[in-house]
């Protein structure tokens, strides 16, 4: 079973980029990943799904802003001019076989 | 345009059934290409999946909650149900329900319902 590893909290100031990482435990390192976005109060949206070659896909209407990369076990998402309704809290999501695993969250403050 | 309704009771009491439906419309539950689950969020915490149902009927629990949990599927109704037995405050969370894709290697959730709290209290 795949572990998701997340910062708890992360800030950047309006305007400015920022990265959040999600970290997938040892052996499963060439998981698919995707991410979502809980707003406050909010229930979560998708934003994308991100494979270990740095690929992603992602849902209908996000913006160009969001993006995602990868490097070994870590998965990326990069936000630019950011906004303030970015501010939320951010999870990753994986599966195997049929069995899903979310991470911890990161909450990201836009300062 | 996709739309997962969650309903049921926002009170629970300790020791009794949790029960709530999802409805989708907008699309059919009856889809090869999906399965369908739910997922909780206890009040400031993070996301827990608790199960998931493709429209044959065969189901998928997360290990910690199997012994309690049952999900079942109305295709008739295009829609999708949760029961949680003994449940206990433990329990208190925001339920979603969500639709997740079944491509092979690609499985991620990429709707999610508006989410219902309830609460477990005498």
């Amino acid at each position: 079973q795949p572990v998701l590893t997340q910062s708890s909290s992360a800030s950047a100031s309006l305007g400015s980029s920022v990265k959040l990482t999600c970290t997938l435990s040892s052996g499963h390192r060439n998981y698919i990943i995707a991410w979502h976005q809980q707003q406050p109060g909010k229930a979560p949206r998708y934003l994308m799904k991100l494979e270990g070659s740095g690929s992603y896909n992602k849902g209908s209407g996000v913006p160009d802003r969001f993006s995602g990369s990868s490097s070994g076990a870590d998965r990326y998402l990069t936000i630019s001019n950011l906004q303030s309704e970015d501010e939320a809290d951010y999870y990753c999501e994986t599966w195997d076989s049929n069995s899903w695993v979310f991470g911890g969250g990161t909450k990201l403050t836009v300062l | 345009q996709l739309q997962l309704q969650e309903s049921g009771p926002g009170l629970v009491k300790p020791s009794e059934t949790l029960s709530l439906n999802c409805t989708v419309s907008g699309g059919s539950i009856s889809s090869t290409v999906y399965y369908w689950g739910w997922i909780r969020q206890p009040p400031g915490k993070g996301l827990e999946w608790i199960g998931s149902i493709y429209y044959s009927g065969s189901t998928y629990y997360n290990p910690s909650l199997k012994s309690r949990v049952t999900i079942s599927v109305d295709t008739s109704k295009n829609q999708f149900s949760l029961k949680l037995s003994s449940v206990t405050a433990a329990d208190t969370a925001v339920y979603y329900c969500a639709r997740h894709v079944a491509a092979t290697g690609t499985r991620m959730i990429d709707y999610w319902g508006q989410g219902t709290l309830v609460t477990v209290s005498s």
